[in-house]
């Protein structure tokens, strides 16, 4: 295991349509976390798993997001009824027990909405 | 007004040169404080991380945070063309709290 791969690593959709991200942490991991990056800025946080269980969510994560964590292995991100706003870096993180210095990135999901 | 700030440059520096990186923040509660690198492209890589107040080296990195003044630098010393990147400065308020809150990053250009 190389570390935490995302997929895919570009998205263009058109604005309304529906996509989902993947995020497969580091395996031994159980801590997992999606963070949103737009241009020129810096990560912001969205939301966080502990095993299966989403623990915390930022009031950035509307109604038209969703996260899952099926079985505390991979996660999923899903935006519903995409808008211009919604295009960024979408970044999964995770880590192993509690801490926040034990992050470790995957390389992103670029989302462009058209 | 942001909780963290951070000059977001660009920087751009000759080979060998000493880099100052710096962020100010204004929430008292913060504790850990973590700088970040990132390539273009690439998802954020820790590179060091403190805490409290006080100074952590790590080879050519040097982390000080003053928390009186609430201002965090990271110092690069002979500084590589490798090294430029994106530079994130970022802090939580516990140990347990998972939630970081990141500057917008001052990209960085080393000048061969």
């Amino acid at each position: 295991d190389t570390g935490v791969s995302q997929d895919p690593r570009h998205k263009i959709t058109k604005r309304g349509q529906n996509v989902t991200f993947r995020c497969d942490p580091i395996s031994e991991h159980n801590r997992l976390y999606w963070y949103r990056q737009t241009l020129g800025q810096g990560p912001e946080f969205l939301t966080y798993f502990q095993n299966e269980a989403q623990l915390e969510k930022s009031r950035l994560l509307s109604d038209r997001f969703s996260a899952e964590r099926p079985k505390g292995s991979f996660s999923t991100l899903e935006i519903q009824r995409t808008e211009q706003g919604d295009s960024a870096m979408y970044l999964c993180a995770s880590s192993h027990g509690q801490g926040s210095h034990g992050y470790t990135f995957g390389s992103g999901t670029r989302l462009t909405v058209v | 007004q942001k909780e963290v700030e951070q000059d977001p440059g660009p920087l751009s520096v000759p080979e060998g040169a000493i880099v100052s990186l710096n962020c100010t923040y204004s929430n008292s509660a913060f504790q850990y404080f973590m700088w970040y690198r990132q390539y273009s492209r690439k998802g954020p890589e820790l590179l060091m991380y403190t805490y409290s107040s006080g100074n952590k080296e790590d080879g050519r990195f040097t982390a000080q945070v003053d928390k009186s003044s609430k201002y965090i630098s990271l110092f690069i010393r002979d500084s590589q063309p490798s090294d430029s990147a994106t530079y994130l400065c970022a802090m939580s308020p516990d140990f347990g709290n998972e939630k970081l809150t990141f500057g917008t990053g001052t990209r960085l250009t080393i000048i061969p």
